[in-house]
């Protein structure tokens, strides 16, 4: 499974765009690039997931460039409500075996 | 709605009891996985389940074990509890599909133990 690095943390303001982006140097050509949000004292939750160009849902967009070795997740107009961790994960998605990394712990401030 | 639900939110035990964290999920799904995570070290695997009956070991399986009767609960049991697995347990389900599958993850199970 391909490794991801994405940065630590980041910290917003309530109504800017926020754009998280991972870096995935070794995505395999069936592999799948899917973020996931996680609240404190919850479990993650899926939030999107995109082979190539772009996908949007009504919660964020998925920009992934031609050679897919990056992805960057766009939330628009963040509130306080979008504090949490956001991992970004590749694979095969086939049988499910997910390697959680780090994540990006967002902080969005008043 | 899928729902993946979980036996306790929290849970407390002491050393060398015998402890057994319980999930269900309500869309039938295949597949099902246990998951503990701790600061700093993120998500890891313990167990999954690609069937009734099934599973296969994922990266962290020492001291944990499973059981999967019935298509819709997937149970870990700690055979001896220890203080190091004093942990966030997470419990998951998907459906095998093409190349697109997602997980859900239940609320979790915070586990002490003493």
């Amino acid at each position: 499974l391909a490794k991801t690095t994405q940065p630590i943390s980041m910290d917003s303001y309530e109504g800017q765009e926020v754009n998280i982006t991972c870096s995935h140097n070794n995505i395999a050509t069936n592999d799948y690039i899917t973020w996931y949000q996680q609240f404190p004292s919850q479990g993650p939750r899926f939030i999107i997931q995109g082979y190539k160009t772009k996908v949007t849902n009504e919660v964020a967009s998925l920009f992934i460039p031609a050679d897919r070795k990056s992805s960057t997740l766009s939330l628009p107009r963040v509130s306080l409500s979008d504090t949490a961790v956001y991992y970004c994960l590749v694979g095969p998605n086939q049988g499910g075996k997910l390697i959680f990394g780090q994540g990006t712990e967002l902080s969005v401030k008043p | 709605d899928v729902k993946v639900t979980q036996s306790s939110r929290y849970l407390v035990k002491r050393t060398g009891e015998k402890v057994f964290l319980e999930c269900v999920q309500d869309m039938d799904h295949e597949n099902m996985f246990w998951y503990r995570q701790d600061p700093g070290l993120g998500l890891r695997l313990i167990y999954f389940s690609y069937d009734v009956k099934m599973k296969e070991k994922g990266d962290i399986p020492e001291g944990y074990s499973v059981s999967r009767e019935k298509k819709e609960r997937f149970s870990l049991i700690l055979e001896s509890a220890s203080t190091n697995q004093t942990s966030m347990y997470l419990c998951a389900s998907s459906s095998s599909g093409q190349g697109k599958e997602t997980q859900y993850f239940g609320p979790g199970t915070r586990l002490l133990v003493l």
